[in-house]
C-alpha cells in the first residue's frame, strides 16, 4: 500500500547546489504535483501535470523544473537553489482533482 | 486570481471545547470544497463539499457549505488532543485539475 513515495525525505544543499526530488505513485492516476508548504502560507502549487506528457506552471514556478518522467513518476529539479526555497515539498496525485489528493509524506529542504 | 482565506490562523482552547474553523473562497467557477487535517506530516483527508446546505460528518467533526455566501465552516465537538493539527481548506475551480489551498488555522488543545 506504497501510494505516493518521495525521495528524499530530509536534504541539506548549499546555496547554488542543484537536486532532483522524485515523487512516484502506484494507483495509477493520471494528475501529479509539486506543492511547497511554508510556515503560515498553506500549500503553494509550484507545478502540475495533468496527464503523462503534459506539465504546467503553478502559483510559484520560478527556480523550478519538472520532468513527468511517465504515468507514475514525477521529478522536481532544482538547478540552482537558493536560501528561499527552504521549505517542506509535497507530491500529490489525484485521479480527478475533483476528489482531491494522495500526498506523499514530504521532503524537508534546507538551503544555507 | 483564486483566492482561500481561512480564520483563525492560529486557535487554542481546552480539551472538551467545540471550536469553528472558517474558510472563505474566491474562484472562478467553482467546483468543490475539500478539508484536510495536517499533524506532522501529510496532509490527510476529512470531508469534500459540493453542495450548498447540506453537512458532512464523521463522528465529532462535521462541515457544511454555503455557495451563495463563498464560505465553509468545520465544526470540532467535545474537542480531545489528538484533534491538535493544522486544518487546511482547498477549492477546485471548474475545469481545473488542481487544487488552491489556504494558509491553513493551526488548532492547539490543551487538556
Amino acid at each position: 500500500n506504497a501510494g505516493v513515495t518521495q525521495t528524499p525525505k530530509f536534504q541539506v544543499l548549499k546555496t547554488g547546489q542543484s537536486m532532483t526530488l522524485q515523487c512516484a505513485q502506484d494507483m495509477n492516476h493520471n494528475s501529479m504535483y509539486w506543492y511547497r508548504q511554508d510556515p503560515g502560507m498553506g500549500l503553494r502549487l509550484i507545478y502540475y501535470s495533468a496527464s503523462e506528457g503534459t506539465t504546467d506552471k503553478g502559483e510559484v514556478p520560478n527556480g523550478y523544473n519538472v520532468s513527468r518522467l511517465n504515468k507514475r513518476e514525477f521529478s522536481l529539479r532544482l538547478e540552482s537553489a537558493a536560501p528561499s526555497q527552504t521549505s517542506v515539498y509535497f507530491c500529490a496525485s489525484s485521479e480527478l482533482s475533483f476528489y482531491g489528493y494522495t500526498f506523499g509524506s514530504g521532503t524537508r529542504l534546507t538551503v544555507v | 486570481e483564486d483566492k482561500v482565506v481561512q480564520s483563525p490562523l492560529s486557535l487554542v482552547v481546552h480539551e472538551g471545547d467545540t471550536v469553528t474553523l472558517n474558510c472563505s473562497y474566491e474562484v472562478t467557477n467553482f467546483r468543490s470544497l475539500l478539508w484536510y487535517k495536517q499533524e506532522k506530516k501529510a496532509p490527510t483527508f476529512l470531508f469534500m463539499l459540493t453542495s450548498s446546505g447540506i453537512e458532512k460528518k464523521s463522528g465529532r467533526l462535521s462541515s457544511i457549505l454555503d455557495k451563495k455566501e463563498l464560505f465553509s465552516i468545520l465544526n470540532i465537538t467535545a474537542t480531545q488532543t489528538g484533534d491538535s493539527a493544522v486544518y487546511l481548506c482547498a477549492v477546485t475551480p471548474q475545469g481545473a485539475q488542481k487544487l488552491v489551498f489556504g494558509q491553513g488555522t493551526r488548532l492547539t488543545i490543551n487538556p
